[in-house]
């Protein structure tokens, strides 16, 4: 089954304490993104990545890093969470930069302490 | 860059009746306009999209209506069932740009049975 897994689905942390949320997909798509979810603020993109080692800030890139090491994988890493970053997020995979037919995932929510 | 606006944002409809949610952009570059169908723990789900070379799009009961020259774009929803009910994201994004999708802020629709 064509997916894009998200993992963990649900995870609270402590302010200052690194973690990392990691997304896979098995459709061999060139483009992967992320986005976090906030009400009222729709999807914000926080970064993306347009092949192997190509990566690019989105809207909202403050205090996340990502990496593209192998085309499947597209880890978010948050060096040093903040109570702020207390969200929804969502990785997708597309064919097209474009964002033709984006699959995400099923979404991880944070909640930083 | 691309700012999409979303209305409305919550919208309640009786099964059986039409709803309307309706998007405007403001980056006349733009020319792909999906919409996505969120439902509850879930990621969003591509549901109907539309190129700039066309004016409208039917797919059963859902159609959506694109007017470039006013940068707005509409999704229709005839019929509604209770399953319609759901958060509606609708997006814009350019063949040009480097970056992919931008959404707008979700529409959240409940349909009474």
């Amino acid at each position: 089954e064509a997916q894009v897994t998200q993992n963990p689905r649900y995870l609270i942390t402590v302010t200052g304490k690194k973690l990392t949320v990691t997304c896979s997909q098995n459709m061999n798509h060139e483009y992967m993104s992320w986005y976090r979810q906030d009400p009222g603020l729709g999807l914000r993109q926080i970064y993306y990545s347009m092949n192997v080692e190509v990566t690019d800030k989105g809207d909202v890139p403050e205090g996340y890093k990502v990496s593209r090491k192998e085309k499947r994988n597209f880890p978010l890493i948050l060096e040093s969470p903040s109570p702020n970053q207390t969200s929804l997020y969502f990785c997708a995979s597309s064919p097209t930069l474009r964002g033709d037919g984006y699959t995400f995932g099923s979404g991880t929510r944070l909640t930083v302490v | 860059g691309e700012n999409v606006e979303q209305h409305p944002s919550t919208l309640s409809v009786q099964e059986g009746d039409s709803a309307v949610i309706k998007c405007t952009y403001s980056d006349s570059a733009s020319n792909y306009f999906p919409w996505y169908k969120q439902e509850l723990g879930k990621g969003p789900q591509l549901i109907i999209d539309i190129r700039s070379n066309v004016g409208e799009k039917k797919d059963q009961r859902i159609a959506v209506t694109l007017n470039k020259t006013a940068k707005h774009f509409s999704l229709h929803i005839t019929e509604t069932q209770p399953e319609d009910s759901a958060v509606y994201f609708c997006a814009a994004a350019s063949y040009t740009g480097r970056r992919a999708l931008t959404f707008g802020s979700g529409t959240r629709l409940q349909v009474q049975p």
